[in-house]
């Protein structure tokens, strides 16, 4: 129940293309989801995050995509760049605690 | 500048030995936590504290041991018990609000053990 399985292990995409990160889950009480992004040899940043209270978020070229009912969100990295590519983590936790539990991660590549 | 700080940035580990990572903040973030990060699996969390004097153990607490004397300071040590210790540690903070959660961490830049 604690678990967030996040997909794909990773990802190869050109220039200018859409990017798109899958993770689910099964607890339900999970009610914040955050996204995070990390480069070689650097800890996480946190790129964007949302609550269950609404379908989407986007901040610049990055989208929040939240199915509550399916137990499921996803990260799109519209335009991508090259200097987007890193490792991207899900993660999620509930309001009764601090605690993350964070997906597998994503490793990105964006190719010129 | 704000931020956590994570030394040494690489540690080598004899058999036996134990050895501690030490992260300091300066956020005055209340929350203090420690993760373990192994390829493909993603970060786990090892122990955390909301609180001075306080901590808890995570998912993976066995074979560590950490202290939670001063608000700033989130030392973790890697004992002899952890038989595969090899990984990059991760430190991070966040506010915590007393019940509550759902406030961003922030993370340090790691530190890489290796076994000699």
């Amino acid at each position: 129940q604690q678990q967030v399985k996040q997909s794909p292990q990773s990802l190869i995409v050109q220039k200018g293309g859409i990017s798109i990160i899958n993770c689910a889950y099964e607890n339900t009480a999970f009610d914040y989801f955050p996204w995070y992004q990390q480069f070689p040899g650097k800890g996480p940043a946190l790129l964007i995050a949302i609550r269950p209270d609404v379908s989407e978020k986007k901040e610049g070229r990055f989208t929040i995509s939240f199915n509550k009912s399916a137990k499921q969100f996803s990260l799109h990295i519209m335009d991508s760049q090259p200097g987007d590519s890193a490792t991207y983590f899900c993660a999620a936790s509930w309001t009764s605690g601090s605690r993350l539990t964070f997906g597998e991660g994503t490793q990105l590549t964006v190719n010129p | 500048d704000g931020g956590i700080t994570q030394s040494p940035k690489y540690l080598f580990r004899k058999e036996g030995q134990n050895v501690t990572l030490s992260c300091e903040q300066n956020l005055n973030h209340d929350a203090m936590y420690w993760y373990r990060q192994d390829p493909g699996q993603g970060l786990r969390l090892i122990y955390y504290s909301q609180i001075v004097n306080d901590f808890q153990k995570g998912d993976i607490a066995e074979g560590y041991s950490v202290s939670r004397e001063k608000k700033e300071s989130f030392p973790l040590t890697v004992t002899s018990a952890q038989k595969n210790p090899t990984a990059f540690y991760l430190c991070a903070s966040s506010i915590h609000i007393g019940g509550g959660g759902n406030q961003p961490q922030h993370f340090g830049d790691g530190t890489r053990l290796s076994i000699l």
